[in-house]
């Protein structure tokens, strides 16, 4: 197994919209829909934004939504905020019960 | 409001055997809906799963770290435990535990124990 690939860094301005992708191949991410994204801000433990793909936990702002398309899934964030500057982690079930997560996107809002 | 809380040594010696448990509260480790899994992240990297357990004691393992990982439960306790074995320097790493809804989904994190392998 390879962790799941995705870019290293992004940067947008606050109010913009930026999607972060991450992508798998046919064995584990293309497989399932089931794709979770956590948000990391730094020395705190991660936190869950969106699971099995699109669906967004309660509390979680409509600013972030999901997608995938083949071995990509993609996390959107609209109307960029200064707080939303964090490291973001794409996470896909990998069959037989294991988990792979990608690489990490370190988010920079200008 | 559940609450996931490692504990365990901050510092093991290579070659040794690294022992955490995560002790939950606010909420029974024994319902069938949640795994119970370890996260780790060596400073300044990304995220890893470890393994993951079920509150009968079914474990599943990251292949890569299959041969030295041992997870185990103790519902009376409301605990999981993670042996991790023949430790090097690449293992240094904060350690969080995690509740895991069924199958692939961490919702509730504790907030980590940074443990060192160094002699």
């Amino acid at each position: 197994q390879s962790a799941l690939t995705q870019p290293a860094s992004m940067s947008g301005s606050p109010g913009q919209s930026i999607t972060i992708s991450c992508t798998g191949t046919s064995s584990d991410l293309g497989s399932y829909n089931l794709v979770s994204w956590y948000q990391q801000h730094p020395g705190k433990a991660p936190k869950l934004m969106i699971y099995e793909g699109s669906k967004r936990p309660s509390g979680v702002s409509n600013r972030f939504s999901g997608s995938k398309s083949g071995n990509t899934a993609s996390l959107t964030i609209s109307g960029l905020q200064a707080d939303d500057e964090a490291e973001y982690y794409c996470c896909s079930y990998a069959g037989d019960s294991t988990l792979l997560f990608g690489g990490g996107t370190n988010l920079i809002v200008l | 409001q559940l609450q996931l809380q490692e504990s365990g040594p901050g510092l093991v010696k290579p070659s040794e055997t690294l022992s955490l448990t995560c002790t939950v509260s606010g909420g029974s480790i024994s319902i069938a809906t949640y795994y119970w899994g370890w996260v780790r992240q060596p400073p300044g990297k990304g995220l890893e799963w470890i393994a993951s357990i079920y509150y009968r004691g079914s474990t599943y393992y990251n292949p890569s770290l299959k041969s030295r990982v041992t997870m185990s439960v103790d519902t009376p306790k409301n605990q999981f435990s993670l042996k991790l074995s023949s430790l090097t320097a690449a293992d240094t790493a904060v350690y969080y535990c995690a509740r895991q809804i069924i199958p692939a989904r961490f919702d509730y994190w504790g907030q980590g124990t940074l443990v060192t392998v160094s002699s």
